[in-house]
């Protein structure tokens, strides 16, 4: 099976823009997560997603947003980008709901630049 | 919060020798896991104990939880050169989950 991708690779954007980052789980996985991983803050929980739904969801402003899709793909979404943005915004998909209940498989991340 | 700490941050060792890391947590917990990340990479699920569980084996990994302590352990026996990574604990608790900040561990040749 073809393991997380993630889509782009490397991302360099400027203040005020916005970015949408893209997570293909692996195949018949239904959950996915995503998290942002900074040298400062370490590994924090951005939200996760199953059937659709969101179902949970981190400490992070309003600017941080995203969905799936009903073949499990996900995107994000940050709008107004902040400098402190910038971090490898990792993705990881399960078979089912519950992150911290199921093993995750991680795709290889989105390094994203603010400038 | 319920942020895990990790110690050591940093941990250089000899292959072929052990290595330990160490993982601490506020609250109780349903469950901790341990990932290794390489460099800049992706995260990789080694192992998952449960609250109710001492003990895991799996290959040259140990994990042991205490909960009386709030405390888990990662031992890798017999390091090899491809060990060398960030190793982080993630602790899940009512569908939460929480990473520490991470070990480094640098397998010296």
């Amino acid at each position: 099976k073809a393991g997380v991708t993630q889509t782009p690779r490397y991302l360099i954007k400027t203040r005020g823009q916005q970015v949408t980052l893209s997570c293909s789980p692996i195949s018949g996985h239904r959950s996915v997560s995503w998290y942002q991983q900074t040298p400062g803050q370490g590994l924090q929980f951005l939200f996760e997603y199953f059937s659709e739904t969101q179902r949970n969801k981190g400490n992070f402003p309003g600017r941080f947003s995203g969905r799936q899709f009903s073949n499990s793909r996900s995107e994000m979404n940050v709008s107004t980008l902040e400098l402190g943005d910038s971090a490898l915004y990792l993705c990881a998909s399960s078979l089912s709901q519950g992150m911290g209940l199921n093993e995750q498989f991680f795709g290889p991340g989105t390094r994203l630049t603010v400038l | 919060s319920q942020q895990g700490e990790e110690d050591p941050q940093a941990l250089s060792i000899q292959e072929g020798e052990n290595a330990t890391m160490n993982c601490s947590y506020k609250t109780s917990i349903n469950n901790l896991q341990w990932y290794r990340q390489n460099s800049g990479r992706g995260l990789v699920h080694l192992i998952l104990i449960r609250s109710n569980e001492r003990e895991k084996h799996s290959g040259r990994l140990r994990v042991t939880l205490d909960t009386s302590k709030k405390s888990s352990s990662l031992l890798i026996t017999a390091s090899r050169a491809a060990d060398t990574a960030s190793y982080f604990c993630a602790m899940n608790r009512d569908d939460k989950i929480i990473f520490g900040k991470g070990t480094r561990l640098h397998i010296l040749p």
